[in-house]
């Protein structure tokens, strides 16, 4: 059964840092791993997919990386503002199209 | 522009009650949509795979029978939360595809007195 872990649970940082948030899992066999963006109470955007095949991808201030072989990923926030508060989660997809989701880190990014 | 949306998107009712959600897909027609449920401080879990034309396929632990899923239409697939309890009470969100990108509506606070 996959299973996906986020480390750290919450991070706060003064705005400016710069940042990388930690996603493991535990079954290599993925089709890609993509990473969200949550605002609470709100539903899921799409900050970067990478696919089985790639090993990292970028947009903005974000990059993700993938290490398909160990099962891990990290999303690299450059220059972090106050307007990147929120949840970040991981997720893994399988087949299927099932979507394992890690239990998201909470940023602040305090002014 | 939103391209999958949620009727509603907050509710609050009194325990025993059922309830319908509503998920709508804007722009594509879906055959297939996914339910989601996201507890407080936790992550999305797969409840059910909503089947257009056909049954839903349900993940081991959720009850079919609790949990109604109709995709009636290329574009809709509702959810009812029958005779609810509050711990029901969860965060709900469905998800289509289109190719190999993920859309997720915006989701339903079910609140259960």
């Amino acid at each position: 059964k996959q299973e996906v872990t986020q480390i750290p649970a919450a991070l706060s940082v003064p705005e400016g840092e710069n940042l990388v948030l930690n996603c493991s899992f535990t079954d290599s066999a993925i089709y890609n791993l993509q990473w969200f963006r949550q605002d609470p109470g709100k539903g899921l955007t799409s900050l970067l997919l990478i696919q089985s095949s790639q090993r990292e991808q970028t947009s903005g201030r974000l990059n993700a990386s993938l290490d398909k072989s160990s099962g891990r990923s990290t999303l690299y926030i450059a220059a972090s503002q106050p307007g990147d508060s929120a949840t970040y989660l991981c997720a893994v997809e399988t087949s299927g199209s099932r979507l394992t989701f890690g239990e998201g880190t909470q940023l602040t990014v305090n002014p | 522009g939103a391209v999958v949306s949620q009727h509603p998107s907050r509710v609050i009712c009194k325990s025993g009650t059922s309830v319908k959600i509503e998920c709508r897909s804007l722009d594509f027609q879906a055959t297939t949509m996914f339910w989601y449920r996201q507890f407080p401080k936790q992550s999305l879990m797969l409840m059910a795979t909503s089947n257009e034309g056909s049954k839903a396929t349900y993940e081991q632990g959720v009850e079919k029978d609790k949990f109604l899923i109709n995709h009636a239409s290329l574009t809709l697939s509702t959810l009812t939360v029958t005779s609810a309890h509050p711990e029901d009470s969860s965060f709900y969100i469905c998800r289509r595809d289109r190719g190999n990108e993920q859309f997720f509506g915006p989701g339903t606070r079910l609140t259960v007195l």
